[in-house]
C-alpha cells in the first residue's frame, strides 16, 4: 500500500521561510506527488503538484528528491493566512494516498 | 471557488438505517470523488466517478456504493449505517485524471453514526 509520512507539526515565523517535507517510502515511477492544505472546518485547497522535477507557482515552491521518495514544500515568506494542516500525497491515475497531515503553526 | 456542494453539511443517523450523501457541481468536470477523513489518517479515497454510471473502488470502499446518473451529481450511499462511518466526507472534482490535474473540494458533510 501507498505510505507516506509527514511530521506532526511545524511552527514558523511571519515572513521566514518555511520548509514541509514528506517521505513517499512506496512511490512508484508513474504516480505523482501532490500537496494541499486545509484551514479548520473547510475542505482541503490545492497547493501543488509535480512529478520528477521541482515546480514554482504563485503560492509555494516543490522540491523532489532525486530518488522521488522525499519531497518538500517550500512557502517562501509565511504569513498569518499560512496556518493549516498541510497534506502530502502520491497519486496513481486516480487513487491518490494522503499522508496524516502536518500542522503549520505561524508565529507573528 | 469551483462550484460545489454538498448536502447535507450535517447528519446524525442511528446504526443500520440507510444514508445517503450528495455532491453537486456546476463546473461540468468529468471526475468527481469520495473521500473520508479521520483523525490520524489524513483523507482517504472511498469511490471515484471518471463520467456519467463509470465509477471505480478507492481505498476504502467497503460499506459504501456511489452513483452517478448525471454529470453534476456524485451520490455516495451507506447502505446500512455503522459506527466506524463515522466521519467527515469530502466530495471533490477534477477536470481531468486526478494525477495530472488539481482536485477542488466541497465544504465536507459531517456524519455521525450512533
Amino acid at each position: 500500500d501507498a505510505k507516506t509520512t509527514q511530521p506532526n507539526s511545524m511552527e514558523s515565523n511571519e515572513e521566514e521561510p518555511v520548509h514541509l517535507p514528506c517521505n513517499h517510502s512506496t512511490i512508484s515511477g508513474t504516480d505523482y506527488i501532490h500537496w494541499y492544505r486545509q484551514l479548520p472546518s473547510q475542505g482541503p485547497e490545492y497547493v501543488i503538484h509535480g512529478l520528477t522535477s521541482n515546480v514554482n507557482n504563485r503560492m509555494a515552491s516543490l522540491a523532489i528528491a532525486e530518488d522521488r521518495k522525499s519531497s518538500t514544500l517550500i512557502l517562501h515568506r509565511a504569513t498569518l493566512r499560512d496556518a493549516a494542516v498541510y497534506y502530502c500525497s502520491q497519486v496513481n491515475n486516480n487513487d491518490m494516498r494522503f499522508g496524516a497531515g502536518t500542522r503549520l503553526t505561524v508565529k507573528p | 471557488d469551483a462550484g460545489i456542494t454538498q448536502s447535507p453539511r450535517h447528519k446524525v443517523t442511528e446504526t443500520g438505517t440507510p444514508v445517503t450523501l450528495r455532491c453537486h457541481q456546476t463546473e461540468n468536470h468529468r471526475y468527481m470523488y469520495w473521500y473520508r477523513q479521520d483523525p490520524g489518517h489524513g483523507l482517504r479515497l472511498i469511490h471515484y466517478s471518471y463520467g456519467v454510471k463509470d465509477t471505480d473502488k478507492g481505498e476504502v470502499s467497503d460499506g459504501y456504493s456511489v452513483s452517478r446518473s448525471k454529470t453534476e451529481d456524485f451520490l455516495l450511499t451507506l447502505e446500512s449505517a455503522t459506527s466506524s462511518q463515522t466521519s467527515v466526507y469530502f466530495c471533490a472534482i477534477s477536470e481531468r485524471q486526478g494525477a495530472y490535474n488539481e482536485q477542488f473540494f466541497g465544504p465536507g458533510t459531517r456524519l455521525t453514526v450512533l
